[in-house]
């Protein structure tokens, strides 16, 4: 079993839409989570970090963590077709950042 | 452009053979990290230097090799190629020793193809 999973999609929505991304993990002492986005031909980058359990805002984005469940996961409000990449989970462990394997969402105008 | 250079884009190889990825860091950071990324496995964690040294290591074959070089960039050697070693090679960079805020900033990435 993978440390962390996630949906690889495609997720396709309508521009507007709101966007839920997910991922879920199996080691509890994670404590940092992070979401990259990873446009095509590119590298991926950071988009948010939450420390424990907690909800964080950042402009149309929010990132929500429940420890509980071992559940995270990215909201996009009024999303963009320039939001269309590659969203991918990532979590601290000790020196390690480990990584979801991503979900291609897709935004039509 | 997230300021971390890697090198070559692209390599097309035979199986067998070895190659040598470059990678130089942003200025200022002293950590590396190497990634793996591909379609059925997604970005697997290689290894890490920080400041020269080996930090931590994750799901690296032995058949890859890294090191960190006194001016901070870093090489990763892929030796006795196979099919299954096709792959995006990410390198990435921080300023601190551990992920501390996960803000790593990866290059672009070198795409291998084995044949």
């Amino acid at each position: 079993q993978k440390e962390v999973e996630q949906d690889p999609g495609p997720l396709s929505v309508p521009e507007g839409a709101i966007v839920s991304l997910n991922c879920t993990y199996s080691n509890s002492a994670f404590q940092y989570f992070m979401w990259y986005r990873q446009y095509s031909r590119k590298g991926p980058e950071l988009l948010m970090y939450t420390y424990s359990s907690g909800n964080k805002e950042d402009g149309r984005f929010t990132a929500q963590v429940d420890k509980s469940s071992k559940y995270i996961s990215l909201f996009i409000r009024d999303s963009q077709p320039s939001d269309s990449a590659t969203y991918l989970c990532a979590m601290r462990s000790s020196y390690k950042l480990i990584f979801g394997s991503g979900t291609r969402l897709l935004v039509r105008p | 452009d997230s300021g971390v250079t890697q090198t070559p884009k692209h390599l097309i190889t035979a199986t067998g053979q070895r190659v040598t990825l470059r990678c130089s860091p942003r200025s200022g950071d002293l950590s590396v990290y190497w990634y793996q990324q591909s379609l059925d496995q997604g970005l697997q964690f290689l290894i890490q230097y920080y400041n020269g040294e080996e930090r931590a290591k994750g799901n690296i074959l032995e058949r890859f090799s890294a090191q960190q070089f006194p001016d901070l960039h870093s090489e990763l050697n892929l030796s006795s190629l196979e099919l299954g070693d096709s792959a995006l090679y990410f390198c990435a960079s921080s300023a601190r020793g551990d992920p501390n805020t996960g803000e790593l900033f990866f290059g672009e990435g070198s795409r291998l193809t084995v044949l």
